[in-house]
């Protein structure tokens, strides 16, 4: 089984739709990392959790929110859905800051 | 703001030939990550490199990294098709930037076979 794993895979949606990404992680980490990729670009940085307790925003944040439900748990939110969100969503976990992160499937989301 | 920009943005060789891609940021780093990322799928840690580090390798990957002139480059040596694939570099600074990985726009590697 796949140690990080998104739901869903693949979502479309109309302008001005909530939309929520889920992320669960079986490494028993305690940072994660919600990331968006558009297409020929990197990876950029919505929001990271160092631990249940500690959120904190990236380097696009503006329009998403997240929650951290337990450790192995870390939700991406869109409050209200607009077309320029439409990208490919990752979640990441890693086990302290300096070592390497391990990536989920990705979520496909595509704002109409 | 990208702190990684990779070069060259596609390489295209034949199977058996060497890869090498460069990358090269702004900021100094605590280290240096590569991923690889096979088309729409998640990313792939390949090699960390930390700062005080100079050369690593792992199986036919080689990465080099030179603080000085804050570039690094990775040497795929005896390429395969199954190699086919983006690379990203990752850097990871310290101050306001510690934890966080910021990536360069990758390197898009086709090897034909």
């Amino acid at each position: 089984d796949a140690d990080v794993t998104q739901t869903p895979r693949n979502r479309i949606t109309k302008t001005g739709k909530r939309i929520m990404l889920e992320c669960s992680q079986t490494k028993g980490h305690d940072r994660m990392y919600w990331y968006r990729q558009d297409p020929g670009l990197g990876l950029r940085l919505i929001y990271y959790s160092f631990d249940v307790k500690d959120i904190n925003k990236g380097e696009i944040s503006d329009g998403y929110s997240v929650s951290r439900q337990a450790q192995a748990k870390f939700s991406l939110s869109l409050e209200s859905a607009i077309p320029n969100q439409t990208a490919l969503y990752f979640c990441a976990t890693s086990e302290a800051f300096g070592n390497e992160q391990f990536f989920g499937p990705g979520t496909r989301l595509t704002v109409l | 703001s990208q702190q990684g920009e990779e070069d060259p943005q596609a390489l295209s060789i034949q199977e058996g030939e060497n890869a090498t891609m460069n990358c090269s940021y702004k900021t100094s780093i605590n280290n240096l990550q590569w991923y690889r990322q096979n088309s729409g799928r998640g990313l792939v840690h390949l090699i960390l490199i930390r700062s005080n580090e100079r050369e690593k390798h792992s199986g036919r990957l080689r990465v080099t990294l030179d603080t000085s002139k804050k570039s690094s480059s990775l040497l795929i040596t005896a390429s395969r098709a199954a190699d086919t694939a983006s690379y990203f570099c990752a850097t990871e600074s310290g101050g306001t930037s510690y934890g966080k990985l910021t990536f360069g726009q990758g390197t898009i590697l086709t090897v034909h076979p």
